[in-house]
């Protein structure tokens, strides 16, 4: 199956700071990716939709001032987590659908721990 | 898209067939099935799709009801390494912008 990396696999911060993920469609072009976030014993929770050229979609909920998600490239889409504070620790997953395709293919994950 | 039923947890001894049960009675006519695993700490696993003809493949078999009301995956021989989340997802097909929601899943546990 297609391969979805994410970067880095783990972080940890001090509160204040913004932290950086990027999510990469490996060995295929993907006009939009999706970023989820996970809290421990729950399930996904979809964040946003990232398209190819133009602004994400926010999830209800979502701050889209906090959670910027950029996605300049058919392989490339990051997500900044600005200001983090600790109640945003959480398993944050991208995924990604090929041009075309149905199926969603998803990341290993990142953990961020906020201090 | 339509919501689906799954228990909460299942137990398969190593070795035998695993069959995780998912109910989506509302789902419409061009609703796909689909069934992703996560274990423990990584991403969401694709495992297998089908529309309404029974589906296999290297990992898993999906039968779907004729009525598509329901639908089960089976694992044909489990192992410990299928000790995952198993969930099972409806999706409108041809809406390349749709985002897959996730429900609750089932925990499957293999034990030897």
């Amino acid at each position: 199956g297609a391969v979805v990396s994410q970067h880095p696999s783990r972080v940890i911060c001090k509160s204040g700071t913004s932290v950086k993920i990027e999510c990469r469609s490996l060995d295929f072009q993907a006009t939009t990716m999706f970023w989820y976030r996970q809290f421990p014993k729950q399930s996904l929770m979809l964040m946003a939709t990232s398209n190819e050229g133009s602004k994400a979609t926010y999830e209800q909920g979502v701050e889209k001032d906090k959670f910027l998600i950029n996605h300049a490239s058919l392989t490339l889409s990051t997500l900044t987590v600005t200001s983090a504070h600790p109640e945003d620790s959480s398993f944050y997953i991208c995924s990604a659908r090929a041009l075309g395709g149905e199926t969603q293919y998803f990341g290993p994950g990142t953990r961020l721990l906020v201090l | 898209d339509a919501k689906t039923t799954q228990p909460t947890s299942m137990d398969c001894a190593e070795g035998r067939a695993a069959n995780l049960p998912c109910n989506h009675s509302t789902i419409s006519g061009n609703e796909y099935v689909y069934w992703y695993r996560q274990i423990h700490s990584q991403g969401p696993q694709y495992i297998i799709h089908g529309l309404k003809n029974n589906e296999t493949n290297e990992m898993a078999s999906l039968i779907i009801t004729e009525d598509r009301k329901s639908s089960t995956l089976i694992l044909p021989h489990a192992t410990l390494r299928d000790t995952a989340v198993y969930y099972c997802i409806v999706r409108v097909a041809g809406q390349a912008g749709t985002a897959l929601i996730f429900g609750k899943g089932t925990t499957l546990s293999v034990s030897s």
